[in-house]
Parts: C-alpha cells; sequence; structure tokens
C-alpha cells in the first residue's frame, strides 16, 4: 500500500535558522505530493503541492521537490519565523485513486524561539 | 467564506453513549472524508465518500459509521463510544482537481 514517513519531531530552531524536514514515500505510479501545516488550535491548511517528478511547490518561502529517484519530497525553509511554529503534515494521493484519499506522513512539529 | 465546518468542536461522552458528528461543505466538492488524529499518527482516514450517494471504509472504520446526506453534508456516528476513539476528528473535502479542505476539528474525549 502507499506510506509516507517523515522525521519525528519535535524540531527546535531559533529564528533565521534554516529548516528541513525529510519526507519520503512508497506508492505505485505517479503520486501526487502535498506538504499540509497545522497551527495551534487549527485545522490543515494546504502549503504547497507537486503533481509530477522534478516539480517544485513553493509557498510562504518554503519549497519542495519532488524527486521521483530518490522518492522524496524534502520540505525547506531558507530563515524560519516565529509563525512558522506549527506541524507540518506530508502526504500524497495516489494516481488513480477513488476519491483522491490523502495518505499521511505521522507529522512533524517545528517550534521556532526568538 | 465558510469551507467547511464541523461541529461540534469539543465533546465529552461517557463510555456506551452515542453521538454523531456533523461536517458541511459549501464548495460544491464531490468528495468528502472524515479522519482521526493522534499523538504521533498523523491523520487517518476512517471513511470517505467519492461523490454523493457513495460511502467507502478508509484504514480504520470499526466502531464508526457514516452518512452523505447529501452533496455539502458528510456526518460521522459513533453508536457505543469507547475510550479509544478519543481522538481529534478531521471532516474535509476536495473537487476532482483541487486539494483537500479541512474543517477546525473536533476534539472528542470518552471517559
Amino acid at each position: 500500500g502507499n506510506s509516507v514517513t517523515q522525521m519525528e519531531g519535535p524540531v527546535t530552531l531559533s529564528e533565521e535558522a534554516f529548516l528541513t524536514i525529510n519526507c519520503t514515500y512508497t506508492a505505485t505510479g505517479y503520486p501526487s505530493l502535498f506538504w499540509y501545516v497545522q497551527y495551534p488550535g487549527e485545522g490543515l491548511q494546504l502549503l504547497l503541492k507537486a503533481t509530477k517528478a522534478d516539480d517544485k511547490g513553493s509557498n510562504k518561502g518554503f519549497e519542495a521537490t519532488y524527486r521521483k529517484e530518490t522518492t522524496s519530497f524534502h520540505l525547506e525553509k531558507g530563515s524560519v519565523q516565529v509563525s512558522d511554529s506549527a506541524v507540518y503534515f506530508c502526504a500524497l494521493t495516489a494516481p488513480k485513486a477513488a476519491g483522491n484519499k490523502l495518505t499521511f506522513g505521522g507529522g512533524t512539529r517545528v517550534l521556532v524561539k526568538p | 467564506n465558510a469551507g467547511v465546518t464541523q461541529t461540534p468542536k469539543f465533546q465529552v461522552l461517557k463510555t456506551g453513549q452515542s453521538m454523531t458528528l456533523q461536517c458541511a461543505q459549501d464548495m460544491n466538492h464531490n468528495s468528502m472524508y472524515w479522519y482521526r488524529q493522534d499523538p504521533g499518527m498523523g491523520l487517518r482516514l476512517i471513511y470517505y465518500s467519492a461523490s454523493e450517494g457513495t460511502t467507502d471504509k478508509g484504514e480504520v472504520p470499526n466502531g464508526y459509521n457514516v452518512s452523505r446526506l447529501n452533496k455539502r453534508e458528510f456526518s460521522l456516528r459513533l453508536e457505543s463510544a469507547a475510550p479509544s476513539q478519543t481522538s481529534v476528528y478531521f471532516c474535509a473535502s476536495s473537487g476532482l482537481v483541487t486539494e483537500a479542505f479541512f474543517g477546525q476539528g473536533t476534539r472528542l474525549t470518552v471517559v
């Protein structure tokens, strides 16, 4: 079946530090890949996505590149802010999956200190 | 601009009690989902509805039932709540080519 593995947290950083959250996946074919973010007390919201190999998704200073050869979709941000403190989820939808179901990783909590 | 609306936001149940979690979306999406979120386990799919009139089991359906009442509404029912169902529940919806949009969540505690 499909699965997503991401690094466990929490990740604690100082403001303006570089952030990387690793994500690897297992799926048949060419899944679409997503990063969702969950701020405290809120639901998940889409941060970025990529739908084919070598695509780069980007938003709010975050980037992730769809690497088919390493089955990875690592999230990066060059200079984090306190407001980036949240839980980040890597996810995929398998091609032709009924209902576009999302498969999630376990989530990585990020804490940015001033 | 409501998006996905879930009710209630918080609920405490006694073991054996029943309840229904309500979800409605105003984006004309075909697909709707119920997930549960537990620490360290990410979100796991309970049930989904690919289109109005259809429902299917996800990864963890035991102890739950769902109803796709119409295109807008998708409810989740716990017939006899158990402590293992203590969790945060999220409803989501998606269109054919759009990403999933999530509700704010329902924090359920079963004592």
